[in-house]
């Protein structure tokens, strides 16, 4: 399984944009680019997906690098209620199956 | 609305007991999983089913057991618990093809 290399922890102010990189430099032509986040004391929720084009929804926007190689998850307003733990993660297209989880990038909010 | 639940949310049992969680989804999905979270850690998986008739191991899969007699239910089985089982236990699951996985509220299990 491919695997992904996300800073710890990050910082943002509230109402500010958030970028939340994610380094998959062994990634293969199959994998999509997921990202999940964890609230605290809650189970993880999707955020977004993508697989070579930027992707934008309600929730935020991935930018993917034109190698593939790396990406970012970007939080256009940081509100308090995005402090969590947001996962990277690859997915085999083929498969369309099992997520595995690295450890995340915690993201703290400051009012 | 569909859902995926999970019960109990929150079991005590004895070491050596046999322990079973349930997982139940109402969105007809052919993948279902199985996760641990133990605190302060990511999730790591222990079982899974790409459909009826098939389970696979996970990375962390030893001790533990799953069956998928039908779409809806993927039950997790410890068979001789175990304090090192004691964790978070969440269940999630997926149409086929790259579509977003929903997770239930997780199960916290602990083991004395």
């Amino acid at each position: 399984d491919a695997k992904t290399t996300q800073p710890n922890s990050m910082e943002s102010n509230e109402e500010e944009p958030v970028h939340l990189p994610c380094n998959h430099s062994t990634i293969s032509g199959t994998d999509y680019i997921h990202w999940y986040r964890q609230l605290p004391s809650q189970g993880p929720e999707y955020v977004i997906h993508g697989l070579t084009s930027n992707v934008n929804n309600r929730m935020a926007s991935l930018a993917i690098a034109e190698d593939r190689k790396s990406s970012t998850l970007i939080l256009h307003r940081a509100t308090l209620r995005d402090a969590a733990v947001y996962y990277c993660i690859l997915r085999d297209g083929n498969q369309g199956g099992k997520l595995i989880f690295g450890q995340g990038t915690e993201l703290s909010v400051k009012p | 609305d569909a859902e995926i639940t999970q019960s109990p949310r929150h079991k005590i049992t004895e070491t050596g007991r046999q322990v079973t969680l349930a997982c139940h989804q109402t969105w007809n999905h052919n993948n279902m999983f199985w996760y641990r979270q133990d605190l302060g850690h990511g999730l790591r998986l222990i079982h899974y089913s790409y459909g009826v008739q098939d389970t696979n191991k996970g990375e962390v899969s030893d001790g533990y057991s799953v069956s998928r007699s039908n779409t809806e239910d993927l039950p997790l089985t410890l068979e001789s618990a175990a304090s090192s089982q004691t964790s978070v236990y969440f269940c999630a699951s997926s149409d086929i093809g790259n579509t977003e996985a929903f997770f239930g509220q997780g199960t916290r299990l602990t083991v004395v």
